[in-house]
């Protein structure tokens, strides 16, 4: 039972476009959601984050916009860069005690050409 | 600083085997995480340690898991009897202060376990 979903495997972008990336999610306990880029042969590392009472979060190239309604999160990075280049995961921890556990997507493999 | 990490990189063991991932948090983080990643799957909460309290151990798969943390500092994830679905990348994060959900998880390279 996946509650977190990143249904795109991969996307490629041309540099200087814009990449969306999309996660949805079934949990209506989440309220904090977050992004994390892994490149290969390294641990994932946070990118950007969200709480529910909020629908917008940006920071510099990278915002991440909330529908709560929809249950659906997305990233969009622009302009794309050629080190952008990286699986995204898309993770959410849910209110409450065991709010420390993040439950995550099996990620977006995102490619940029130059 | 030196970031979270892990050792062996990678590990290689025959099936009924006992094998240890270490793992070397951030100096100063008082939570420690373990997460496992299959092939094709995303992270699995596997294990939380968070100063002196008792760790919720809800994610381990199975009895043939345990996980250590000596001294509030290094942690050790144990696989008793491996069996060739226990093959996978085990990552280790650490973060700051309480370890709530707002406290940045800070991930190490990780353990690529193969059981043949």
């Amino acid at each position: 039972d996946q509650q977190v979903k990143q249904n795109s495997p991969s996307l490629s972008v041309q540099e200087g476009r814009i990449s969306i990336l999309n996660c949805d999610y079934t949990n209506s306990m989440f309220d904090y959601f977050l992004w994390y880029k892994k490149y290969p042969a390294e641990g994932p590392t946070f990118l950007i984050s969200i709480s529910s009472i909020k629908d917008k979060n940006e920071d510099g190239r990278f915002t991440v916009f909330l529908n709560k309604s929809a249950k659906h999160l997305s990233l969009h990075i622009v302009p794309s860069q050629p080190g952008d280049s990286a699986v995204y995961f898309c993770a959410a921890s849910a209110r409450g005690g065991s709010n420390y556990k993040l439950t995550f997507g099996k990620g977006t493999l995102l490619t940029v050409n130059p | 600083g030196a970031g979270v990490s892990q050792s062996p990189s990678n590990k290689v063991t025959e099936k009924g085997k006992d094998v240890e991932l270490r793992c070397d948090p951030i100096s100063g983080h008082t939570a420690l995480y373990w997460y496992r990643q299959s092939l094709g799957q995303g992270l699995e909460f596997l294990i939380y340690f968070q100063g002196n309290s008792a760790p919720d151990k809800s994610g381990l798969p199975s009895d043939r898991f345990s996980a250590e943390r000596t001294g509030g500092s290094v942690s050790t994830l144990t696989i008793q009897r491996t069996q060739q679905e226990d093959s996978a990348v085990y990552l280790c994060a650490s973060s700051f202060a309480s370890g709530g959900k707002k406290e940045t998880q800070y991930f190490g390279p990780g353990t690529r376990l193969l059981v043949l």
